[in-house]
């Protein structure tokens, strides 16, 4: 069974940049049946869709976000890389890692999620 | 891309059936089969409740139905359990550039 796990600062200075990896086990991300997802959530408020990646390096980014993003595939480490910079206190959310099933269209499996904490 | 509309708080009593709605645009729910529902219990991960407008993944309760009529989307719960409190987000597919939006979320209280 396939497992996520994100890591990284929990706490990043504002104007900085924030980078959090996914770690992926028990498969592949090399795998073309799936897309690999970022999203994220303030507390106590809703999910946002950051964005995501496929096997062979393809990106589509939340426009809002588009900007200041970068999310990377790492094969030889099976990991997925994302890049925020220029934060403020807005981008404070916990952070999932997740994977989307090409044939279902939905995330099917995801991490814990990891807090991160824009703050001076 | 805005995210999709749902109320911010539903209930109803054990044995009810309640319904969460969750509308868009001609853009996103309107265009596309593709909404899933998520069920998110607090401090922990959302979990998939349904896929591509009325599909369950396996080991999903068949209370659990979805459908769609125009640009709005619906999420119902039969049977209503206690376990079933939780937050739900519904997620469309908008289109090849920006593939997904939610929605802001439904508190869900079993009375």
């Amino acid at each position: 069974q396939v497992q996520l796990q994100e890591s990284g600062p929990g706490l990043v200075k504002p104007s900085q940049t924030l980078s959090l990896t996914c770690t992926v086990s028990g498969g592949s991300i090399s795998s073309g049946r799936y897309y690999w997802s970022w999203i994220r959530q303030p507390a106590g408020k809703g999910l946002e869709w950051i964005g995501r990646i496929y096997t062979d390096g393809t990106t589509n980014y939340n426009p809002s976000l588009k900007s200041r993003l970068t999310i990377s595939l790492d094969t030889s480490k099976n990991q997925i890389s994302l890049r925020l910079s220029s934060v403020t206190a807005a981008d404070t959310a916990v952070y999932y890692c997740a994977r989307e099933v090409l044939a279902m269209a939905a995330a099917t499996d995801w991490g814990q999620g990891t807090l991160v904490t824009v703050s001076s | 891309q805005s995210a999709l509309t749902q109320p911010a708080s539903v209930s109803g009593s054990p044995g009810q059936s309640i319904t969460i709605s969750c509308t868009g645009t001609s853009s996103d729910v309107g265009s596309y089969t593709l909404v899933s529902w998520y069920q998110q219990n607090p401090g922990k991960v959302p979990k998939l409740m349904i896929y591509e407008g009325s599909k369950r993944p396996s080991g999903v309760s068949n209370r659990f139905s979805g459908s769609k009529s125009g640009n709005t989307a619906s999420l119902t719960i039969s049977g209503l359990q206690a376990e079933d409190e939780a937050d739900y987000y519904c997620c469309s597919y908008a289109g090849a550039s920006t593939p997904w939006v939610f929605g802001g979320g439904t508190k869900l209280t079993v009375l």
